[in-house]
């Protein structure tokens, strides 16, 4: 099993909603990551768990709040968002943060703020 | 900080022809990573080509292969035979040690049949 599930793969909410993005994997890998990815754009890192504790919070906003309950599953929750967040919010997990471990992406949930 | 540069905003190829993407990178380590990510327009991020910096031998994947130049810090694509399905964008990425994955801005790739 090499893959990494994202649910939902599209959600439309509100701005006053409190919505949670899903992910889960089960390659054994200690590393996840959320990228926040803008159309034509690269993905912009949002937040990095090494072996379940918070690594990275690249500055983001408070209205994205992480989770990483077990190895296994990371969550996003999303609380009052603006309609700038609307984008492609992607998964990815690796063996571990170092060295050349490549990372495996989810297919993302297209996110849309209304 | 580390910086990716692709220089190549689209690019295009027709079918079974050969085509080289290029990717800068800037960096004062010797020892590093650099990856090529293909997007298809499914949205996932698949891992093309691996490269270890401490690695002369340049990496190779069936039709894809790189050519990594590390004192001019460059790092090319090169797709050979290509197919309909190599359409996509492809990102560039650096990453060293503990640090997490730097993706440049992307080259758009179409192919023509």
């Amino acid at each position: 099993d090499t893959e990494v599930t994202q649910t939902p793969k599209h959600l439309v909410m509100g701005m006053t909603n409190k919505k949670s993005l899903k992910c889960e994997q089960h390659m054994g890998h200690r590393a996840m990551y959320w990228y926040k990815q803008k159309a034509k754009k690269p993905p912009e890192l949002m937040f990095v768990y090494s072996y379940e504790k918070l690594s990275i919070n690249e500055s983001v906003p408070s209205r994205f709040s992480p989770e990483c309950p077990n190895s296994s599953l990371l969550n996003l929750h999303l609380h009052a968002l603006q309609p700038e967040d609307s984008a492609l919010y992607l998964c990815a997990s690796s063996q571990r943060r170092q060295g050349g471990t490549e990372a495996f992406f989810g297919q993302g949930t297209r996110l849309t703020v209304v | 900080a580390q910086t990716v540069t692709q220089s190549q905003p689209e690019m295009s190829v027709q079918e079974a022809e050969t085509v080289t993407l290029s990717c800068t990178y800037d960096t004062s380590e010797s020892d590093y990573y650099l990856f090529w990510y293909k997007q298809p327009p499914s949205r996932q991020m698949i891992l093309v080509i691996r490269q270890e910096a401490y690695k002369q031998q340049n990496a190779t994947e069936n039709r894809f292969s790189v050519n990594f130049q590390k004192a001019a810090k460059s790092f090319s694509l090169k797709i050979s035979d290509s197919q309909l399905g190599d359409a996509a964008m492809y990102f560039c990425a650096y990453r060293r040690g503990a640090n997490d994955m730097r993706f440049g801005a992307g080259t758009r790739l179409t192919v023509k049949p």
